[in-house]
């Protein structure tokens, strides 16, 4: 079991530049989650889908941030143009069809926009 | 809409002293509840989890809490801490049959050898 794959691990990069997030959720996961953990906030919920479908965007905070889902086995999260307040750790997480199960987390990406 | 109080933000104790995390949440219906670990510089991993049955649930690396229904609590559990407890704890819950989860703000817990 390969996991939550998110790359790259790490991004720095100069403030109005595009970012882009990727994720690979566990094979056979219906539900695809993005977060976004910075000190001050804390871990938030920013997009989900279920079978490759937005469900719920309410938490992206601005225009900037765009999600997709082209398949079952690959996300993007897009920022563009990129802030300095974008800085955080964006985790990618994914869960089977059930409620009662948990998400899993990939390792996240570290980004900083300078 | 459901939300989770963590009462605590940052906990610091010594090795072999006992640990209880609070966590209270607020919604009147079924609940599935869970407890993370983020390990510094690491993801969130699955502690233990309650959907049914023994409200007092057990995980892993010694870690139990119990559902408390009439308190809306589900507070974390564990006799005797380590240092490498050292990390921050996350109390979740998702409610309706939704698998929209909604996570407290994180308790920090360091243990000092």
């Amino acid at each position: 079991d390969a996991g939550v794959i998110q790359s790259p691990r790490h991004e720095v990069t100069e403030m109005g530049q595009e970012v882009t997030l990727r994720c690979k959720p566990i094979s056979g996961h219906d539900y695809l989650f993005w977060y976004r953990q910075t000190m001050m906030r804390g871990l938030e919920l920013l997009i989900y889908f279920n079978n490759n479908v937005p469900i719920d965007d309410s938490g992206m905070p601005e225009d900037r941030f765009s999600a997709k889902m082209p398949n079952a086995s690959f996300s993007t999260l897009k920022i563009q143009p990129s802030e300095p307040r974008d800085s955080a750790v964006y985790f990618c997480a994914s869960s089977p069809g059930t409620t009662n199960q948990p998400q899993h987390f990939g390792d996240g990406t570290r980004l900083s926009i300078l | 809409a459901q939300s989770v109080s963590q009462h605590n933000h940052h906990v610091i104790l010594s090795e072999a002293a006992s640990l209880e995390l609070g966590c209270n949440y607020s919604y009147g219906g079924t609940v599935n509840l869970f407890w993370y670990v983020q390990y510094p510089g690491q993801h969130l991993q699955l502690l233990l989890k309650y959907f049914s049955g023994d409200p007092l649930v057990k995980g892993i690396k010694g870690f139990e809490a119990e559902f408390i229904k009439s308190k809306f609590s589900f507070n974390l559990r564990k006799p005797s801490v380590q240092w490498s407890d050292t990390a921050e704890y996350f109390c979740a819950v998702n409610s309706g049959g939704y698998q929209k989860v909604t996570f407290g703000i994180g308790t920090k817990l360091q243990v000092i050898p």
